[in-house]
């Protein structure tokens, strides 16, 4: 069956990067657009970005333009999202999130079908 | 950017009840952008609803979604115990116009 399966949590402090994979299984990665969702502690979900696995071309949301980097490794159908200068405000769990469709899809309706388990990070000092 | 705004922000009853929650947008939307998932504490989101009524794989039929333009409705026929969760709403759009409303709770009365 279709699995995500994300790496462990982590603990960073102010200013460091983190980098999350997200490893998959049990469909053709390359044909399937992933999303990276965030949720700090007590509040919504906060969608951050989607690449695109065939050509590896990431698209961001504004509000991470210039901290988060996505990235994905065709050889062990892995999807990573790194991001950068972090501070408190950056405490969340994290979840890639694999669409309905496929990129080649003129489905009339989509959404967010499989997700991973989460990662952790906390940012302190 | 789409907006997305739900109420009521907390929605308290009784197992055996009708829910009956709002997401509004803040203009006008393709139905086939809007979905809706269901969250628990410590778990994922799980996808409900895809193009405004289209129930994901698995769903019950209890669980019902509707609406256009600005204005959606999800719908619990009667609640269950395992439906006690937060709701979010969702405009998955051409990215990266893809936005979360902010979720209604619904609670045991």
């Amino acid at each position: 069956q279709v699995q995500l399966v994300q790496s462990g949590a982590e603990v960073k402090k102010p200013g460091a990067s983190v980098n999350i994979s997200c490893k998959t299984s049990g469909y053709t990665f390359n044909i399937y657009y992933m999303h990276w969702v965030r949720q700090a502690p007590g509040q919504g979900l906060e969608w951050m970005g989607m690449i695109n696995p065939s050509g590896g071309s990431p698209t961001y949301a504004q509000m991470f333009q210039g901290r988060v980097t996505m990235t994905r490794d065709t050889s062990t159908n892995t999807v990573y999202m790194e991001l950068s200068s972090l501070r408190s405000e950056d405490t969340a769990v994290y979840y890639c999130a694999r669409p309905l469709n496929t990129l080649y899809s003129t489905a009339s309706r989509d959404g967010m079908d499989v997700w991973g388990q989460g990662t952790t990070v906390i940012v302190s000092s | 950017e789409i907006v997305l705004t739900q109420s009521p922000g907390t929605l308290s009853l009784s197992p055996g009840e009708r829910a009956t929650l709002s997401c509004r947008a803040s203009q006008s939307v393709s139905s086939s952008y809007l979905a809706w998932y269901q969250q628990k504490p410590g778990q994922a989101p799980r996808p409900l609803i895809y193009g405004a009524s289209s129930r994901a794989t698995g769903i019950p039929d209890r669980f019902s979604g509707s609406g256009s333009g600005t204005d959606f409705t999800l719908t619990i026929s009667r609640l269950e115990p395992e439906d006690f969760a937060v709701y979010y709403c969702q405009h998955y759009g051409r990215a990266p116009e893809i936005t979360f409303g902010p979720g209604t709770k619904v609670d045991i009365k």
